[in-house]
């Protein structure tokens, strides 16, 4: 098991770009979801899923998009990347609900310039 | 709005003493706590969890304590090894609500050998 796998690890943007970061767990999990990480702050919930085909937003959804289209992936998009996104990203996945086991992803380090 | 405050910001104990980092939060209706544990440059590990019907949860060195009344729920590591060292995050989240979930800042434990 390759358990939760994040891509890219770092990335740079300019403000207004657009990009996707990938996130595929290997261990057939219905929950997933998507936090931010901000110097001196604790993880902040932005999407979850809870089974293909279904997602909801978290505490701060603004400016981010999802899609659940199999049970593996868990994409999250960025439309127009700005300085606020600066963060670093954690992808999560738990076997049926939020409150099973939440195996996190290594991140990926965004900065928006 | 409802939040996890944790304390300390940062932790320095010897080889072999005790921690202690307290988290104390405000949503009552909060009832599932986790604690995880992140390395530098990976993704937080769960540790260690209590639900709210219960008082105290050990495992080995690690043990969590909740009292529901004053809100507050703390964990403690006996015999500190060197690699206890790492930030370690509380969390209160909502068993029955999908994007309930409130992280403290964070605790920097060093353990110096």
């Amino acid at each position: 098991n390759a358990g939760v796998t994040q891509t890219p690890k770092f990335q740079v943007l300019k403000t207004g770009q657009s990009m996707t970061l990938q996130c595929a767990q290997d261990m057939n999990h219905e929950y997933m979801s998507w936090y931010r990480q901000d110097p001196g702050m604790g993880l902040r919930l932005i999407h979850y899923s809870v089974g293909a085909g279904i997602t909801d937003q978290g505490e701060v959804p603004n400016g981010y998009n999802v899609s659940r289209s199999t049970t593996e992936d868990f994409p999250l998009r960025l439309l127009s990347a700005a300085p606020s996104q600066t963060s670093v990203y954690f992808c999560a996945s738990s076997y049926k609900v939020h409150t099973d086991t939440q195996y996190f992803g290594p991140g990926t380090r965004l900065t928006v310039l | 709005g409802e939040n996890v405050e944790q304390h300390p910001s940062t932790l320095s104990v010897q080889e072999g003493d005790s921690a202690v980092i307290k988290c104390t939060y405000s949503d009552s209706a909060s009832n599932y706590f986790p604690w995880y544990k992140q390395e530098l440059g990976k993704g937080p590990q769960l540790i260690i969890d209590i639900r709210s019907n219960v008082g105290e949860k050990k495992d080995q060195r690690i043990a969590v304590t909740l009292n529901k009344t004053a809100k507050h729920f703390s964990l403690h590591i006996t015999e500190t090894q060197p690699e206890d060292s790492a930030v370690y995050f509380c969390a209160a989240i909502r068993e029955y609500n999908f994007n309930k979930f409130y992280f403290g800042s964070g605790t920097k434990l060093n353990v110096k050998p």
